[in-house]
């Protein structure tokens, strides 16, 4: 099973401000990892797949990168509605399996 | 516009049986593979089973193997998870997803499962 962790576990950020958040995987795999994002009450939306692609409708401030067990997701200017949980997930093996999560907070 | 409705969550007790379905629309069912996702209250998300497009093949996560069976009726566009031997740690909000590349693109809207005496 491939393990994901995510940092930080919360991410405190003006508007504006740019958010940079990890996902370091416990095996090296090329590029398949996605983003999510979850706010309370709802169900997780696709922001990136592929580690770089975006998912449809996703605005272009929201950017991912990264191969092997590093991996990025940056939101270049964040926007009000971007404070939420944004989790990665692995895509290359089963069990897929998911990191525990970051928070990104109104500083 | 695709749309993953969901039904069948509730509360049981422990030992008990429930089974969740999740009915699309918008896309062509029988061409997915489709998987179902669970988040314990105030935790993460955890993949539990997939299944392929034509239902011949299923994989479990270790937690649930034995216990849950994932089916799907593509002449009704519909997704099961039948869930056994329930214990008070698969309460959960459970998810019906769309998952043809791995990833989840598509959910429903969720199922609360408690398991409680």
């Amino acid at each position: 099973e491939i393990v994901m962790t995510q940092s930080p576990v919360t991410l405190s950020v003006s508007p504006g401000e740019r958010a940079t958040l990890s996902c370091t995987a416990s095996q090296t795999f090329r590029s398949d990892l996605a983003w999510y994002q979850q706010k309370p009450g709802q169900a997780p939306r696709l922001l990136i797949y592929g580690a770089s692609s975006r998912a449809t409708g996703i605005p272009a401030r929201f950017s991912g990168s990264g191969s092997g067990t590093e991996f990025t997701l940056t939101i270049s200017s964040l926007q009000s509605e971007d404070f939420a949980v944004y989790y990665c997930q692995q895509h290359n093996s089963r069990p897929r399996t998911f990191g525990q999560g970051t928070k990104v907070e109104i500083k | 516009e695709v749309q993953l409705v969901q039904s069948g969550g509730g509360l049981v007790q422990p030992g008990g049986s429930l089974r969740l379905s999740c009915t699309a629309s918008g896309f062509i069912f029988s061409s997915h593979w489709m998987t179902w996702v669970r988040q314990a209250p105030g935790k993460g998300l955890e993949w539990l089973a997939d299944i392929s497009q034509d239902g011949s093949e299923t994989a479990y996560v270790d937690s649930v193997q034995g216990r849950f069976t994932i089916s799907r009726d593509n002449a009704k566009n519909s997704l099961f998870l039948q869930m056994n031997s329930l214990r008070a740690e698969d309460t959960a909000v459970y998810y019906c997803v769309d998952s043809s590349s791995g990833f989840f693109n598509y959910w429903g809207q969720g199922a609360l499962v408690t398991v409680a005496s």
